[in-house]
Order: structure tokens, then C-alpha cells, then sequence
């Protein structure tokens, strides 16, 4: 596509359900990365894949957090048995090998766990 | 210490004037250099990013690296109000891993 392609834009969901969010990144972008943005702080590394291998899981802040990216395309974030402190705003970003001309977002997810 | 630090601000600057923007980081084997523009409420994106030591101009935009003094600045000549945001500084230690992003710096243009 275009751009890197997020979904649900919203995510409303109960403390303790599970949720899964979407990422399409930009087509032919190889890399894929996972950030946290909670509210007025800085962005919070979370997974990095690099076709469809994470080398860099690093920043997974417990094990209800998990990710997986097929065909080399889209991933998806999941988060098991929310929490109300995993409520913030999850950023999808995609870059060409290397990232070193710099990386794509998208435009997030806003989960609010209740 | 942190990967990448920035001074949170706010910065305020009058239209027209020069905005400077500071960040350090910690990994002297740093290799890329990427400024980000964050509006409120939206995802950040991609202003410049530089990898040589020097300074390197887009527009109203100049990048500066001085990886001696692991310090890396964004200038912004002749503020608008439209440039009124948050800045974030990213790093990437080596090709092919994430980006460390400092905390942004929040810029005011006053009209």
C-alpha cells in the first residue's frame, strides 16, 4: 500500500480480554517495528522483524505481549489479559532494510483498556 | 543513562525566528540520525535524518552531527506557527536494528 496501514484506529476493550492489533506496512519494506506511545511520553520500543523473524523482542514489556508477521507482510500485535497500564497508543512503523533512510508509521492504535 | 536524551522544553520561539533543537545519546557507535515531527494527537514523521558529521540543509531545515560530542541538532530557519510541535531525536546504533528515541522537545511558534 501507500502508507502503513493500522487497524482499528480505536480499540476500546475490557481489563483481562484479549486484543489483537493489525499492522500493513508499506509494500516492499522489509523491516517492521512495534512502538508504545502512552500519553505525553516518549515512543516505547516493543518488536522489531526483519521479514518474518524478530531478532529483536527486547522490548516486550511482559509475556501477555506477542507478535507475529507472515508473508513478510503484515503483523499482528496481541496483548493477552489487558491491563489498564497497557492503555496507549501502539505505533506500526516499516522501513526498507536497515532503516537507514528512516522509518514510515502508521497511524496507530488507540487502545483503552477499562 | 539513556540511549537518547532531549531537553523536554517547551520551547517557545517568535515567527520568523531560528528554532534550535538539541539531543545527545550515549552509544559513540551510533551510526544514523533521524529527526521526527510529531503534531498533537498524531504519528510522528520523518523530517531529515544525517549520518556524516557536518551539517546538512533541507529548505528551512538544517541537521548538524558532531559524533565527537555525541550531539546531534535540528535548526529550523524562519519558524512558522505551523512548526509548533514535538521533536524527536531517533538514533540507530547499526543498520538493520530499532531506532532509540529520545522523549521529544515541544516547540512553540508564537505568531
Amino acid at each position: 500500500g501507500a502508507g502503513v496501514s493500522q487497524s482499528p484506529s480505536n480499540k476500546v476493550t475490557e481489563k483481562g480480554k484479549d486484543v489483537e492489533l493489525r499492522c500493513d506496512p508499506i509494500s516492499g519494506h522489509t523491516a517492521l517495528y512495534w512502538y508504545r506511545q502512552s500519553l505525553g511520553q516518549g515512543l516505547e520500543f516493543l518488536i522489531y522483524f526483519q521479514g518474518n523473524s524478530a531478532p529483536d523482542k527486547s522490548g516486550l514489556p511482559s509475556d501477555r505481549f506477542s507478535a507475529e508477521r507472515t508473508g513478510g507482510s503484515v503483523s499482528t500485535l496481541t496483548i493477552q489479559r489487558t491491563q489498564q497500564e497497557d492503555s496507549a497508543v501502539y505505533l506500526c512503523a516499516s522501513s526498507l532494510w536497515g532503516g537507514l533512510s528512516g522509518y514510515t508509521f502508521g497511524s496507530g492504535t488507540r487502545l483503552t483498556v477499562v | 543513562q539513556k540511549e537518547v536524551e532531549q531537553n523536554s522544553g517547551p520551547l517557545s520561539v517568535p515567527e520568523g525566528a531560528i528554532a534550535s533543537l538539541n539531543c545527545t545519546y550515549s552509544d559513540r557507535g551510533s551510526q544514523s540520525f533521524f529527526w521526527y515531527r510529531q503534531y498533537s494527537g498524531k504519528s510522528p514523521e520523518l523530517i531529515m535524518f544525517i549520518y556524516s558529521n557536518g551539517d546538512k540543509e533541507d529548505g528551512r531545515f538544517t541537521a548538524q552531527l558532531n559524533k565527537a560530542s555525541q550531539y546531534v541538532s535540528l535548526l529550523i530557519r524562519d519558524s512558522q506557527p505551523s512548526d509548533s510541535a514535538t521533536y524527536l531525536c531517533a538514533v540507530n546504533r547499526a543498520t538493520g536494528n530499532q531506532f532509540y528515541f529520545g522523549t521529544g522537545t515541544s516547540l512553540t511558534v508564537i505568531p
